[in-house]
C-alpha cells in the first residue's frame, strides 16, 4: 500500500514563528502536493512538485514556500506564521505512468496547525 | 483554467434512501475525474476514478459515478445509503497526460444520514 506520512497530527505555533511541515511518501512517486483544507472552501492547492527541486505555485502560495531535496520528501514552510494560517494541511503524492498518465493522489492523515 | 463545482454544501438523506451528489467541472479536454471521501478526523480516501472508456464507473462501498461530457458532469450515486456513509465528499479534476499537472478539488459536500 502507498503510504504518505505527515510528521505531526497536531501543531501549535506562535505568530511570527517559522514552521516546517514534513511529508514523506514511500512509493517513489514523482508528484507531491500540499493543500490546505478549510470548512466550506474544500482543498486549496498551495504548492506542488513534479520532480526533485522542481516546484510550481498552486492557487494560494502567499506566505508559504516548499522544499523538495529528495524524491520521497516534500516540506511546506511557513516563513512567518500568522493566525490566518490556522488550518488543516494535507500532503499528497501521485505517480505518472506511461500507459495511464496520471493516477489518483494518495493522501496523508493531515496536520492540524493552530497559530496563536 | 480548470475548476470544479459542487453545488450542494450539505445534504441530508434517510438511511436506505438513494443518493446523488453533483459535480460539474470546467476543462478544455476530457479530464481525469475523481471522487474522494473524508470521514471525520480522517484523511481522504479514493472512492472511484474515471480516465476513459465506460462512462459509468464503479467504486468502493457501493458507489458509482457517471461521466457526462455534454453536461461536464461527474455525479456520484449510491442506491441505498448506510449510516456509515456520513462524511464529506470531494470531487476532483486533473488534466490527462502531462506529468506536471495538478489536481483541483471542489469545495465538498457534507452528507448527513437521518436514522
Amino acid at each position: 500500500d502507498v503510504k504518505v506520512t505527515q510528521s505531526s497530527r497536531y501543531l501549535v505555533k506562535r505568530t511570527g514563528e517559522k514552521v516546517f511541515l514534513e511529508c514523506v511518501q514511500d512509493m517513489d512517486h514523482e508528484n507531491m502536493f500540499w493543500y490546505r483544507q478549510d470548512p466550506g472552501l474544500g482543498l486549496r492547492l498551495i504548492y506542488f512538485s513534479y520532480d526533485v527541486k522542481m516546484k510550481e505555485k498552486g492557487d494560494i502560495p502567499e506566505g508559504y514556500s516548499v522544499s523538495r531535496e529528495k524524491k520521497e520528501r516534500f516540506s511546506l514552510i511557513l516563513e512567518s506564521a500568522s493566525t490566518n494560517q490556522t488550518s488543516m494541511y494535507l500532503c499528497a503524492s501521485r505517480t505518472h505512468t506511461k500507459d495511464q498518465g496520471n493516477t489518483e493522489a494518495f493522501f496523508g492523515q493531515g496536520t492540524r496547525l493552530t497559530v496563536v | 483554467a480548470q475548476s470544479v463545482t459542487q453545488p450542494d454544501i450539505h445534504i441530508t438523506v434517510s438511511e436506505g434512501a438513494s443518493l446523488e451528489l453533483r459535480c460539474n467541472y470546467s476543462y478544455g479536454a476530457t479530464p481525469y475525474l475523481f471522487w474522494y471521501v473524508q470521514s471525520p478526523g480522517q484523511g481522504l480516501q479514493l472512492l472511484l476514478k474515471y480516465f476513459s472508456g465506460d462512462t459509468l464507473v464503479q467504486g468502493i462501498k457501493g458507489f458509482e459515478a457517471e461521466f457526462k461530457r455534454s453536461q461536464s458532469s461527474f455525479n456520484l450515486r449510491k442506491p441505498s445509503v448506510h449510516w456509515s456513509d456520513a462524511a464529506e465528499y470531494f470531487c476532483a479534476v486533473a488534466p490527462g497526460y502531462s506529468s506536471a499537472s495538478k489536481i483541483i478539488f471542489g469545495s465538498g459536500t457534507r452528507l448527513s444520514i437521518r436514522p
